[in-house]
């Protein structure tokens, strides 16, 4: 079953340094999203991808965020300058035919502020 | 506004008891789609199933069964003769524009 593939498993940063996490979404689909999950809390949506170009975002989604489609394959989330509140498990999901038919999401990458 | 309520924090059964897990949701839109996830203890996001607003049929998957009742706005899931393995978090989800919005999810302990 086809699969969205996230690196690294666990990245862990020093407060104020740059941080690229990884996606690789489903070849076929079109939609693609960043959620995050603070240890213990409620799934939270950042932001949504489709047609090379951000479709929505959060409130969370400053001008800290970035997101980026390097070479139709990868998906990038770029957080320019970490704080310790971001921390967190962030998810990557892609979707075929848009948001109403459901999202297959990547296994996470555990990002560690320190 | 939407919004997604799961009341229910934590609930503990032993095994091969049923149990009911409890979403209310609210939204304005007409249109509308219902998710539930599994988060097991190794972290990732697993999707149960999708149920439009026009489709209020309820659906059966095994031991997992769904209730949706438009009328109450409740999207509850139940799991028959539950076992040790569907110990996890589980999230119900809303869908709205381009983003899921999500509940607080139910942390479900099965006891052997």
């Amino acid at each position: 079953e086809p699969e969205v593939t996230q690196t690294p498993s666990h990245q862990v940063t020093q407060m104020g340094q740059e941080v690229i996490l990884r996606c690789v979404p489903i070849s076929n689909h079109l939609y693609f999203y960043w959620y995050r999950q603070i240890l213990g809390q409620k799934v939270e949506f950042l932001v949504s991808f489709y047609n090379n170009e951000i479709s929505e975002k959060s409130e969370i989604f400053d001008d800290q965020f970035s997101v980026e489609r390097p070479d139709g394959s990868n998906f990038t989330l770029k957080i320019r300058s970490t704080k310790l509140e971001d921390s967190a498990m962030y998810f990557c999901a892609s979707s075929e035919r848009g948001p109403n038919y459901g999202y297959t999401f990547g296994s996470g990458t555990r990002l560690t502020v320190v | 506004a939407q919004k997604v309520t799961q009341a229910q924090t934590e609930i503990s059964v032993v095994e091969k008891e049923d149990v009911t897990l409890d979403c209310v949701y609210e939204t304005r839109d007409t249109t509308y789609y219902l998710f539930w996830y599994k988060q097991p203890p190794s972290g990732e996001l697993v999707f149960l199933i999708r149920r439009n607003s026009f489709d209020e049929q309820n659906e059966i998957s095994g031991r997992y069964s769904w209730n949706f009742q438009k009328s109450t706005s409740s999207f509850n899931f139940t799991i028959t003769a539950s076992q040790v393995v569907d110990s996890a978090v589980y999230f119900c989800a809303l869908n709205s524009n381009y983003q899921l919005i999500w509940g607080a999810g139910t942390k479900l302990i099965i006891k052997p």
